[in-house]
């Protein structure tokens, strides 16, 4: 069965600290994999997404992930919060190719203190 | 580029009556549109598929005739709640697809909707 698992509902983080937030996916074949960001009652925002190529993918706000086929995992990093990344984030999975109709992991809310 | 623009951002509405929500791509065409439902503290839930000059594709278990969407037009895809009660309260989001190389959705702002 396809399936996102976000191990980890809440995290919290000192500013200024790295954060490493945890995905991994179960799917019958090669995924599009993305990370998006919610802020309280607001839509989603694409952070970063991998289709192919390097392994290593640079988003925006500072975000970084990494695919790690043999893990199955698709973990997103930040080396240094701020306090406005304070949010919901969810990964999520899609086929490749075509109109990619999404599985979205449970979400990981992110608090940060000053 | 690539907004994805929702109205209301917020309705407030008695039981019974329908609700009509809106989605708008802003500077891009999308063939296909998604309809989610966010329910507090959860994921999002995919209702349907939207797409352009054709009926809508609905996810196992929501309701055809309670949530009817049109995708009129490349930029407009709406969402209907008919005779809408306090269950059906949530947070509605919609998202474009753009199919090109990028192969990324686009999500629009939400729309809160409270059935009184």
């Amino acid at each position: 069965a396809q399936s996102v698992t976000q191990p980890d509902i809440h995290i919290t983080v000192s500013e200024g600290a790295s954060l490493e937030l945890r995905c991994n996916y179960s799917y019958g074949a090669t995924p599009y994999l993305f990370w998006y960001v919610q802020s309280p009652g607001q839509g989603l925002q694409l952070l970063l997404k991998y289709f192919s190529g390097d392994t290593l993918v640079q988003g925006i706000k500072g975000f970084e992930a990494e695919f790690k086929r043999s893990q199955s995992s698709f973990n997103l990093r930040k080396p240094s919060v701020h306090w406005s990344d304070a949010a919901e984030y969810f990964c999520a999975v899609g086929p490749s190719g075509g109109y990619n109709k999404l599985i979205f992991g449970a979400g990981t809310r992110l608090a940060v203190h000053p | 580029g690539a907004v994805v623009s929702q109205h209301p951002s917020w309705v407030i509405c008695k039981s019974g009556t329908s609700v009509k929500i809106e989605c708008r791509s802003l500077d891009f065409q999308a063939t296909t549109m998604f309809w989610y439902r966010q329910f507090p503290k959860q994921s999002l839930m995919l209702m349907a598929t939207s797409n352009e000059g054709s009926k809508a594709t609905y996810e196992q278990g929501v309701e055809k005739d309670k949530f009817l969407i049109n995708h009129a037009s490349l930029t407009l895809s709406t969402l209907t709640v008919t005779s809408a009660h306090p269950e059906d309260s949530s947070f509605y989001i919609c998202s474009a697809f753009i199919a090109d190389t990028t192969d990324t959705q686009y999500f629009g702002p939400g729309t809160r909707l409270t059935v009184l």
